[in-house]
């Protein structure tokens, strides 16, 4: 079983959308818990991270995270096709190592 | 902002040749990282380094090794490039410590083509 699973998509939606993006993992030890953005041509960017159970918000973004279902989400509302992007998903383990999913590719139609 | 340079956004090589792609950041960070990334198998952390002349083994090194003889500079160096090191290899960032506070900066990654 792969540590990190997310669904590669490509998830189409029009403009407006509330998008969810998901990922799930098998390790208890990961506690926390990042989502990053992907243009194409470009470097992962930071977009949201959490530690606990729960909901972050963040604008548009709401990141969700159930430990108990090792379980996380992303939220987006209002689709824009700025948005168009790879999202992924990233759990941290020791020395701030990163245990990345394949990334899920988000196209949003205007 | 944090910004991570990658010295080349294009590199063609042929087999064999020994390659370095070279990394620097601005921001005083203690931890730099370099992975690659393929379609379908995703980021892979290839070596790691949280200080100078300090490197730690990620996931997929070998073929590869590293150097950090200064702070803010984290070299990655392919022995004898093969056609199967055709990547995307990224370098990161980030301040010494575990937790969401201390997230990774990535550069905008170098695309390199073994012949």
């Amino acid at each position: 079983q792969k540590e990190v699973e997310q669904d590669p998509g490509p998830l189409s939606v029009p403009e407006g959308a509330i998008v969810s993006l998901n990922c799930t993992y098998s390790n208890s030890a990961f506690q926390y818990f990042m989502w990053y953005r992907q243009y194409s041509r470009k470097g992962p960017e930071l977009l949201m991270y959490t530690y606990s159970s729960g909901n972050k918000e963040d604008g548009r973004f709401t990141a969700q995270v159930d430990k108990s279902s090792k379980y996380i989400s992303l939220f987006i509302r209002d689709s824009q096709p700025s948005d168009s992007a790879t999202y992924l998903c990233a759990l941290e383990g020791g020395y701030s190592t990163l245990t990345f999913g394949k990334g899920t590719m988000l196209l949003v139609s205007p | 902002d944090v910004k991570v340079t990658q010295s080349s956004r294009y590199l063609v090589k042929r087999t064999g040749e020994k390659v370095f792609l070279e990394c620097v950041q601005d921001m005083d960070h203690e931890n730099m990282f370099w992975y690659r990334q393929d379609p379908g198998l995703g980021l892979r952390l290839i070596y790691f380094s949280y200080d100078v002349k300090m490197k730690e083994k990620g996931d997929i090194p070998e073929g590869y090794s590293v150097s950090r003889e200064k702070k803010e500079r984290f070299s990655l160096i392919l022995e004898s490039a093969s056609t199967n090191q055709t990547s995307m290899y990224l370098c990161a960032s980030s301040l010494f410590g575990t937790g969401s506070n201390q997230p990774q900066h990535f550069g905008d990654g170098t695309r390199l083509s073994i012949l």
